[in-house]
Order: structure tokens, then C-alpha cells, then sequence
């Protein structure tokens, strides 16, 4: 088991231009969620699928950020338009879809915005 | 709103002290609550984890103490070591929303 899988691991990203994070979870493991991790903000929360279907993105800013789960092999991160203040690790997790059950992440995607 | 609220920021204790990491939550649907360990440069990591049905759980050095109802709970390191210097993340947990962490606390451990 080959665990959480992200990549890029690290990212420098000019203003302006996307970024794409992509995110491999764990065989088997139904539900995927994404989280920003900061200094500031510490673990925040941006969007969860369950069966590859979207059950919420109420952290997601709505404007510059999408998320997709187009199989259950893989899901992706874009950001659009990456501002300074997107610089961050973004973490994807994954877990069984049950309450209860561990969230097991990745190592991040490092995002650097200059 | 955060639903999840976490105190202190951060904390420093000598080794071989009690440390302390408070937790409170907001939304009484919340059903399971997982504490998770952060060591710089690597990722969460579930440390240990309690369900409102009981108020104690313990596991070696680490104990969570539940309050159902005042909505709070807390994580007591006993005897802390060094190696226990991380950023501790509570968070809460239902079928709807997955899991809903707070925002940490960093806690350093002196020798």
C-alpha cells in the first residue's frame, strides 16, 4: 500500500499563471478531501468527494479554485490565477467513507507563489 | 465560524510535565473526534481518537477527557518528552461534513 499519493511535491508558480495539484488516494478508500495548511490558518478545510461525487466545498475560495474527481484513482486541485497569498501545502487525505475512520494524508504539495 | 476551536496556540512545557491542549465544537451532530500529530516536514497522523459514548480514552501518555455536554474536550500529554514537540490538531467528525479540524496547537517540549 503505497499510501497518499500527491504530486507535484513542491511548486513555484509565477502571479497570474494556474497551478494543478494532483492526488492518487489510498486503493479502495472512498472518500478524498483536500485541506490547506498555513501558518496562519493552520488545517483548512477546502472540499470532500465521496464516491468521486462532490459532497462539499465550503472552503474552496469560489472564484480561482476547482477541484475534480474524475475516477476514483485520482483527483485534482486547480488553482487559477495564483495569487502570493495561495502560496501554502496543500494536503490531500483519504479515508474509508464511514464515520470513524482515518484520515490518512499525503506529504503535501508545496505551492509557491512569487 | 470555526467550528472546531482549539487553545492555546501553543504551549511550552519541561520535560516530564503535564501538557494540556483544550478542544471545543459547536455542532452537537459531530460524533467522533480524532486528535491528529503534526511533526514539522511530515504529515498528520492520527494519534489517538474518542466517541462521545465515552468520556475517557487513554493511550500510553496521551488521555482524552470528553464533556458532551459543554461541547469540550481535552488532550493531556503526561510526562512529556521532547519527541512530543509538534502542532496538535483536534478535529470533529459526522457522516455529512468529514472531518473538521481546528486550527492547532503548537506544543514545544523542553528538556
Amino acid at each position: 500500500n503505497a499510501g497518499v499519493i500527491q504530486t507535484p511535491r513542491h511548486k513555484v508558480t509565477g502571479k497570474g499563471q494556474e497551478a494543478t495539484l494532483w492526488c492518487e488516494p489510498i486503493s479502495g478508500h472512498s472518500a478524498v478531501f483536500w485541506y490547506r495548511q498555513t501558518i496562519v490558518q493552520g488545517l483548512e478545510f477546502l472540499t470532500y468527494f465521496r464516491n468521486q461525487a462532490p459532497i462539499d466545498d465550503s472552503g474552496m475560495p469560489k472564484e480561482r479554485f476547482s477541484a475534480q474527481m474524475p475516477n476514483q484513482s485520482h483527483s485534482t486541485l486547480k488553482i487559477q490565477s495564483t495569487q502570493p497569498q495561495d502560496s501554502a501545502v496543500y494536503l490531500c487525505a483519504s479515508s474509508l467513507a464511514r464515520v470513524g475512520n482515518t484520515l490518512y494524508f499525503g506529504e503535501g504539495s508545496r505551492l509557491i507563489v512569487v | 465560524q470555526q467550528q472546531v476551536r482549539q487553545s492555546p496556540q501553543s504551549l511550552t512545557v519541561w520535560e516530564g510535565e503535564t501538557a494540556i491542549l483544550n478542544c471545543s465544537y459547536e455542532d452537537s451532530t459531530f460524533d467522533y473526534f480524532p486528535w491528529y500529530r503534526l511533526f514539522p516536514g511530515e504529515s498528520p497522523a492520527l494519534l489517538i481518537a474518542i466517541r462521545p459514548v465515552s468520556n475517557k480514552k487513554e493511550d500510553g501518555r496521551f488521555t482524552i477527557f470528553f464533556n458532551k455536554r459543554e461541547k469540550k474536550l481535552s488532550l493531556h500529554i503526561t510526562d512529556s518528552q521532547p519527541g512530543d514537540s509538534a502542532t496538535y490538531f483536534c478535529a470533529a467528525d459526522n457522516y455529512a461534513q468529514g472531518l473538521t479540524f481546528g486550527l492547532g496547537t503548537r506544543v514545544s517540549v523542553f528538556p
